[in-house]
Parts: structure tokens; sequence; C-alpha cells
């Protein structure tokens, strides 16, 4: 399905528990991001990666970490989770940005 | 760095009207402007896009404008129809890293 995909599709935590996302591609391309959707925010970065073991800060990342140890596979980690972190996440997969991106087809986390 | 705004947040039409999305960018280094509409409950996925060697792009009912010189870029959608309803999302970028997005804009489309 387009190449990447996220798991789990949902979730439901607790405060103060680790939580961990996944995408996955199959693409082979060279970056990976996340996002998070919220109403009356849009899609807000939180990290990227635009190589194995390389990744950067969006505009959101306090809360948030990051792993890429394969092409394929872009992980993120809520260390410590927060109702604020309940949110839509998006992974998205590119070459490069002014190309385009694809996009998964979100993990929907709720954090009580 | 790069700040997209986006106008307006919701946009109610009736069918077969025209539909604009209006959107304002900050960096002027930015050299590509996609949309991306999204359904309710799926994910984003681009529709069209512009580069700024470019100054509209058309592709059937849908096309894009671009004014560098003001920093601003345009969704227009003619003729609409209900399944035009959805989020539409500008973005822009001045690097090959990565796409900031404004807010969104809810389209509905009544028949």
């Amino acid at each position: 399905d387009a190449g990447i995909t996220q798991s789990p599709r949902h979730k439901v935590t607790e405060t103060g528990t680790p939580v961990t996302l996944r995408c996955h591609q199959t693409e082979n391309h060279r970056y990976m991001y996340w996002y998070r959707q919220d109403p009356g925010h849009g899609l807000r970065l939180i990290h990227y990666s635009y190589g194995v073991k390389d990744t950067d800060k969006g505009e959101v990342s306090d809360g948030y970490s990051v792993s890429r140890s394969k092409t394929e596979d872009f992980l993120l980690t809520l260390e410590s989770a927060t109702s604020s972190q309940t949110s839509v996440y998006f992974c998205a997969i590119g070459d490069r940005a002014n190309y385009g991106y694809t996009f998964g087809s979100g993990t929907r986390l709720t954090v009580v | 760095g790069e700040n997209v705004e986006q106008h307006p947040s919701t946009l109610s039409v009736q069918e077969g009207d025209s539909a604009v999305i209006k959107c304002t960018y900050s960096d002027s280094a930015s050299n590509y402007f996609p949309w991306y509409k999204q359904e309710l409950g799926k994910r984003p996925q681009l529709i069209i896009d512009i580069r700024s060697n470019v100054g509209e792009k058309k592709d059937q009912r849908i096309a894009v404008t671009l004014n560098k010189t003001a920093k601003h870029f345009s969704l227009h959608i003619t003729e609409t129809q209900p399944e035009d309803s959805a989020v539409y999302f500008c973005a822009a970028t001045p690097s090959t890293d990565k796409l900031i997005f404004g807010t969104g804009t809810r389209l509905q489309v009544f028949p």
C-alpha cells in the first residue's frame, strides 16, 4: 500500500508510559519524516531522517526521540507519554522534500 | 525558518462553484510549493505542486498560482463536486530536507 506502513494504527496508553511508533518503507527513499496532526495546527514536523543514523529535529521535537538503524525503518519514541501528545501521527517518505512526500496511513495515539 | 500561513480555515461552496485557498510563506528562498488533499480518515495525498520558476500550473479542474514577489500561492478548484470535500494543505520548502505545512482548509461542497 503505497510502499509505506505505520504500526500500530491505533493505540491507547497511560500517562507516563513509553510508547514507540514504527514506520516501515519498501521504497528505499532517503528521507523519512514524523509529523503530528492536530485540529487547528495542521501538520507539524516532529523529527526527520536523511539517512541511516542521521536525524534532525523539527518544529515540535520536545518529548520525542527517533532512531533509524536501517533505511527502511524509522521509529518515533515518546519516552514518557503526556496527554498533550494525544494526536494522529503521520510518517512520510521521499527522496527529496522538493519532490513531494508519500504519507503513511497514520497512527491515532490516545494518552489517558 | 520557513512559516506558512493558510486561509481560510473553512470554506463552504455550492456544487459547481469555484473554491480558492490562499497561502503565504516567509522564506524568500522557498522554491517548491505542493498541495495535499486529505479526505476524512485518510492520509494526505499530493494533488498538485508548483516550482518557483513557474507562475501557474493546471491539472483538469485544479490550478495553482504563485506570486514570488508577494510570497503567496493559491489553489483554485473549478466546477466543484461533492468528492472535492476534504481538508487541503499547502506547504513550502527552501531546501531538499523538509516541507513546512500550513494549518489546513476544510472545504465542504454542498450538492
